[in-house]
């Protein structure tokens, strides 16, 4: 049973438009989220992280957004650039389990 | 420069052969994982080590064995015994355990 979903596999978006991609979860006891980028055959690099006390985390053209009860999470990229394409991995954090879960990863192109 | 660094970039294992996977860290993390990607799927928790000498099982850590002898090293062996082990192996490590975790650029291995 997946805990962390990211239900889009891919979103296409226009240069200098906004991109938004969701994350869904359904462990009311994850306390901590972080967006990772991922470009192929790369590792991939941390973008942003919220705690479960917050409803925004913002840093520069990046925004997560913390909905706790409705188990959502999402990255929001402003303005997005062709740089941005790559795929997006969110992840989430079971302290008392010592776990960190990551969703599926959603695949973002941003076309010039 | 600091970071991760995983060896070989490209791996071939033959049947019934063991591989060795090479992870090593100049973070002074503490914190060490391996994780596993599979084509169109999230990351998967094989093993991971919050302190030298001690490792604990992830999800999926049939047919891998790892150690930790060393702060900057966790070394990941893909035994006889895991009988699907193409895919693409992500070592991580982090300061704190759980929070922010630091990826390599991964090691891509297939079965001949």
């Amino acid at each position: 049973d997946q805990q962390v979903k990211q239900n889009s596999p891919s979103l296409s978006v226009q240069e200098g438009r906004i991109s938004i991609l969701n994350c869904d979860y359904t462990n009311s006891m994850f306390d901590y989220f972080l967006w990772y980028k991922k470009y192929p055959a790369e590792g991939p690099t941390f973008l942003i992280s919220i705690s479960s006390i917050k409803d925004k985390n913002e840093d520069g053209r990046f925004t997560v957004f913390l909905n706790k009860s409705a188990k959502h999470l999402s990255l929001h990229i402003v303005p997005s650039q062709p740089g941005d394409s790559a795929v997006y991995f969110c992840a989430a954090r079971e302290w008392s389990l010592n776990m960190l879960t990551f969703g599926g990863g959603t695949r973002l192109m941003v076309k010039p | 420069d600091g970071g991760i660094t995983q060896s070989p970039k490209y791996l071939f294992r033959k049947e019934g052969q063991n591989v060795t996977l090479s992870c090593e860290q100049n973070l002074n993390h503490d914190a060490m994982y391996w994780y596993r990607q599979d084509p169109g799927q999230g990351l998967r928790l094989i093993y991971y080590s919050q302190i030298v000498n001690d490792f604990q099982k992830g999800d999926i850590a049939e047919g891998y064995s790892v150690s930790r002898e060393k702060k900057e090293s966790f070394p990941l062996t893909v035994t006889s015994a895991q009988k699907n082990p193409t895919a693409f192996y992500l070592c991580a490590s982090s300061d704190r355990p759980w929070e922010k975790l630091f990826f390599g650029s991964g090691t891509q291995l297939s079965v001949l």
